[in-house]
């Protein structure tokens, strides 16, 4: 059963617009939520995160958005940019005090020039 | 600062054999992390080590074991390989924090063909 979704396999999206990546969760006792980037041959690299208590967090050109009684949270990634192609996974914490995260399946971005 | 370190990246095993992963984490960090991924299932916890205990336990079978050494580096081990644990073996290193929750920097994998 999978608790943490991204039902959308890849996106495309034009270079300077803005691109969209969504990501569902089936528990409510989820309390904290991230978004990593990975590129092939390299590890998952940490973008931004959110706490339950938010509904909302900026950094630079990325933007968390977390809508707790829909259980959806989405990433908004103004402008795009061509560096910005990557594999994109939401996660989930799913026991408090530790490391221990769900993952969605990912989505792949394409941004074209 | 070095990141998280993880050997060998790649290794090709046929079924029955058992494999050992190595994974050193970023100076400092004393929780370490493995994930599995692959095509499809995303990346898939498997277990979280914290001062030499394992602190929690993904839902894999006991063929998937680890430790963490006294110096914070952990190793995995995979014993009677099957061909499903075809994956991506991923590391991850944390900080300790006060409330447990931040990101984990992760290595660039151990990539495992069982044959």
């Amino acid at each position: 059963d999978q608790q943490v979704k991204q039902n959308s396999p890849s996106l495309s999206v034009q270079e300077g617009r803005i691109s969209i990546l969504n990501c569902d969760y089936t528990n409510s006792m989820f309390d904290y939520f991230l978004w990593y980037k990975k590129y092939p041959a390299e590890g998952p690299t940490f973008l931004i995160s959110i706490s339950s208590i938010k509904d909302k967090n900026e950094d630079g050109r990325f933007t968390v958005f977390l809508n707790k009684s829909a259980k959806h949270l989405s990433l908004h990634i103004v402008p795009s940019q061509p560096g910005d192609s990557a594999v994109y996974f939401c996660a989930a914490s799913a026991a408090p005090g530790t490391y221990k995260y769900i993952f969605g399946t990912g989505t792949r971005l394409k941004v074209l020039a | 600062k070095a990141g998280v370190t993880q050997t060998p990246r790649y290794l090709i095993k046929t079924r029955g054999q058992q494999v050992t992963l190595s994974c050193s984490p970023i100076s400092g960090h004393r929780s370490v992390s493995w994930y599995q991924q692959t095509p499809g299932q995303g990346l898939q916890f498997l277990f979280e080590y914290f001062s030499e205990t394992q602190r929690n336990k993904g839902n894999f079978p006991g063929r998937f074991s680890g430790r963490q050494f006294s110096n914070s580096r952990s190793e995995m081990n995979v014993s009677t390989l099957e061909l499903g644990d075809s994956a991506l073996y991923l590391c991850a290193s944390s900080p300790r924090t006060s409330g447990g929750t931040g990101e984990l920097f992760f290595g660039e994998g151990s990539r495992l063909t069982v044959l």
